[in-house]
């Protein structure tokens, strides 16, 4: 199994400033199988980035996703006050398709 | 519209059984892979089971494995997760996810999540 480790746990940031999450893989994800959803309270989580770099349909421009092998990052150039949630990430290499614990993005 | 519905959660006893069914409308479900994902109150996402479209591929977490069973009808366009042997630990917010192509991946489509609760 491949286990995703996230950090930081937590990201105290402002509106404007620049985020930059990582995941790393215990092994490498092959093909960069990898993706990033946001997660707000009381919600579903929603994809935001697929194949490591690929932003999903309707995922703002802010959102950027790269790395590869067992290192991968998620950067929010500029931190617009929605985006302030959790944020996971999940490898599909191999099952089982394991997510990360999450980091959590607040003011 | 891709939409979907979970249903089935409830109160249920340690040992006991429930299947959840994940209703799909807004799209063509033989072509969608599938998946179940939970979450515990507070807790991360855990990734439960998953199949492809055409059932040929079916994935497990090992927590579940020879206790849940995950299937579907395509006629029907509804998704199953047959819980066995239910444990404390399985307590959660079941949610049903649903990627636009046969192979399992990312997962594009959510549902609002039924909740189980395994509990005497």
């Amino acid at each position: 199994e491949i286990v995703l480790t996230q950090s930081p746990g937590t990201l105290s940031l402002s509106p404007g400033e620049r985020a930059t999450l990582s995941c790393r893989a215990s092994q490498s994800v092959g093909n960069n199988l990898l993706a990033w959803y946001q997660q707000k309270p009381g919600q579903a989580p929603r994809l935001l980035i697929y194949g490591a770099s690929s932003r999903a349909n309707g995922i703002p421009d802010r959102f950027s996703g790269g790395g590869s092998g067992t290192d991968f990052t998620l950067t929010i150039s500029r931190l617009e006050p929605e985006d302030f949630a959790m944020f996971y990430c999940q490898q599909y290499d191999n099952s089982p398709f394991t997510f990360g614990p999450g980091t959590k993005v607040d003011i | 519209e891709v939409q979907l519905l979970e249903s089935g959660g409830g109160l249920v006893q340690p040992g006991g059984s429930l299947r959840l069914s994940c209703a799909a409308s807004g799209f063509t479900f033989t072509n969608f892979a599938m998946t179940w994902v939970r979450q515990a109150a507070g807790k991360g996402l855990d990734w439960v089971s998953g199949i492809s479209g055409n059932s040929g591929d079916t994935y497990y977490a090992d927590s579940v494995k020879g206790r849940f069973t995950i299937s579907r009808d395509n006629s029907k366009n509804i998704l199953y997760l047959q819980m066995n042997s239910l444990r404390a630990e399985d307590t959660a917010l079941y949610y049903c996810g649903a990627r636009p192509v046969s192979r399992l991946g990312a997962i594009d489509f959510w549902g609002p999540g039924t909740l189980v609760t395994v509990s005497s």
